[in-house]
């Protein structure tokens, strides 16, 4: 069956270094793939989206690779600050554009 | 553009009672999706409409969810009758032509819990 998957676990780290969020899917042929913050109370705001056929995006401090042969996205957040703490979300869009597909998300925590 | 707005943000009801969850998407945008998220199993996409229209309503768990479109700026999601195990955030989205950005912008979601 089709998997998306994100460490379950809170990422704690501190103001300054880089954060790396892990996104991994099994039995997916996605096209596009797809970065999402989400903070308490609210819905899911979008971040950035990845081509199949890009290895690699970035906007300001934010960067996401896609390797298809390993089936995983990593999304980086540089010189981090507390206010980058939240929930981030990958998904992919699998078969038509319309049907995106969310995994679980990763709560990030900066620590000042 | 206020963006995508659902009501109410909050719900409580007793087991058995008919709940109505409202949406309004963002104008110009022909794509609405209705998702649910708990801690358990994360974000689920419902069902999803294009141009008013049902396309896909594979994710809808049982015949006691409906969902309809009757216009381009109106969506409800009704459970009857609902049950605990229903209790989630409901979030609606909506997304531009496919032919722009494939984002979706996200509601505020309900809180629905059902006693």
């Amino acid at each position: 069956s089709q998997k998306i998957e994100q460490n379950s676990e809170a990422l704690n780290i501190q103001e300054g270094k880089t954060a790396t969020l892990t996104c991994n899917y099994t039995n997916y042929s996605p096209a596009y793939l797809q970065w999402y913050r989400q903070d308490p109370g609210r819905g899911p705001v979008f971040l950035l989206l990845i081509r199949e056929n890009e290895k690699e995006k970035r906007k300001e401090r934010l960067k996401v690779t896609f390797d298809t042969t390993l089936k995983q996205s990593l999304f980086h957040i540089t010189a981090s600050q507390p206010a980058d703490s939240a929930t981030y979300l990958c998904a992919l869009r699998s078969g038509g554009y319309q049907k995106v597909t969310f995994g679980t998300g990763t709560k990030l925590q900066v620590i000042p | 553009d206020a963006g995508v707005i659902q009501s109410p943000r909050h719900e409580v009801t007793e087991m058995g009672q008919e709940v109505t969850l409202r949406c309004k998407p963002i104008s110009g945008h022909d794509y609405l999706f209705w998702y649910r998220q708990t801690m358990m199993r994360g974000l689920e996409l419902l069902i999803y409409f294009n141009n008013n229209v049902p396309i896909d309503d594979s994710g809808m768990p049982e015949d006691r969810f409906s969902a309809k479109m009757p216009n381009a700026s109106f969506s409800t999601l009704k459970i009857q009758p609902s049950e605990p195990r229903d209790s989630a955030v409901y979030f609606c989205a909506s997304s531009p032509p496919s032919t722009q950005n494939t984002e979706a912008f996200f509601g505020q979601g309900t809180r629905l819990t059902v006693v």
